[in-house]
């Protein structure tokens, strides 16, 4: 149980260009989902946090207009890197939390961008 | 500002050489600390979750345990499948969403 997906798993974008990022939670109903991105031998950054069907609370510093976050469902969470640039270049991974108040994060497994 | 602090680094094991990771965490009430395992290239597994000092959960080889300023992973007999960077992370007390803050983790490597 608690599988999450991602997809694509990796993508080469040129610069200038956007991309999307899907997350969907397999087997459970997710109130709340999470966009993070992770630099080689760092930890991971929370960029947002989504709720359903309301719009993301973005951290300190992460552009709302560069990052578009949409929750659409209980199951599905895109993140758009707009206007991607070089150093958008990064891992980044999305988590899930489920209902029935239960504190735990379920990761999927990653989605490496590189702009070129 | 919450803070999670891991140690050592990295660590290099030989197989069944027993030993523990630490997390010192400084957060302004605690909700829950969280232990996880990533793999190179792919996204953290859920090992634990802790919520009170003196609390301690055991999966396979693993034992987590927390006190009210740190917590331990320790690993017995560790086998070369065990090698991963494992994280950690804590919860606030009374934060938006429930969000996780995270260290910055232990990059463990176990030799046969």
């Amino acid at each position: 149980g608690a599988v999450v997906s991602q997809h694509p798993s990796w993508v080469i974008c040129k610069s200038g260009t956007s991309v999307k990022i899907e997350c969907r939670s397999l087997d459970f109903q997710a109130t709340t989902m999470f966009w993070y991105r992770q630099f080689p031998k760092q930890s991971l950054m929370l960029m947002a946090t989504s709720n359903e069907g309301s719009k993301a609370t973005y951290e300190q510093g992460v552009e709302k207009d560069k990052f578009l976050i949409n929750h659409a469902s209980l199951t599905l969470s895109t993140l758009t890197v707009t206007s991607a640039h070089p150093e958008d270049s990064s891992f980044y991974i999305c988590s899930a939390r489920g209902q029935g108040g239960r504190d735990e994060q379920y990761f999927g497994p990653g989605t490496r961008l590189t702009v070129t | 500002e919450d803070q999670v602090t891991q140690s050592p680094e990295a660590l290099r094991l030989q197989e069944g050489e027993s030993s523990s990771l630490n997390c010192s965490y400084t957060v302004s009430g605690l909700r829950g600390l969280f232990w996880y395992r990533q793999d190179p290239g792919k996204g953290p597994e859920f090992l634990f979750t802790l919520y009170s000092a003196g609390e301690e959960k055991e999966k396979e080889r693993l034992k987590a345990t927390l006190t009210k300023k740190e917590s331990f992973l320790h690993i017995t007999a560790p086998k070369p499948e065990d090698s991963a960077t494992y994280l950690c992370a804590v919860q606030r007390v009374n934060t938006g969403f429930q969000k996780l803050v995270f260290g910055t983790g232990t990059r463990l490597l176990v030799s046969p």
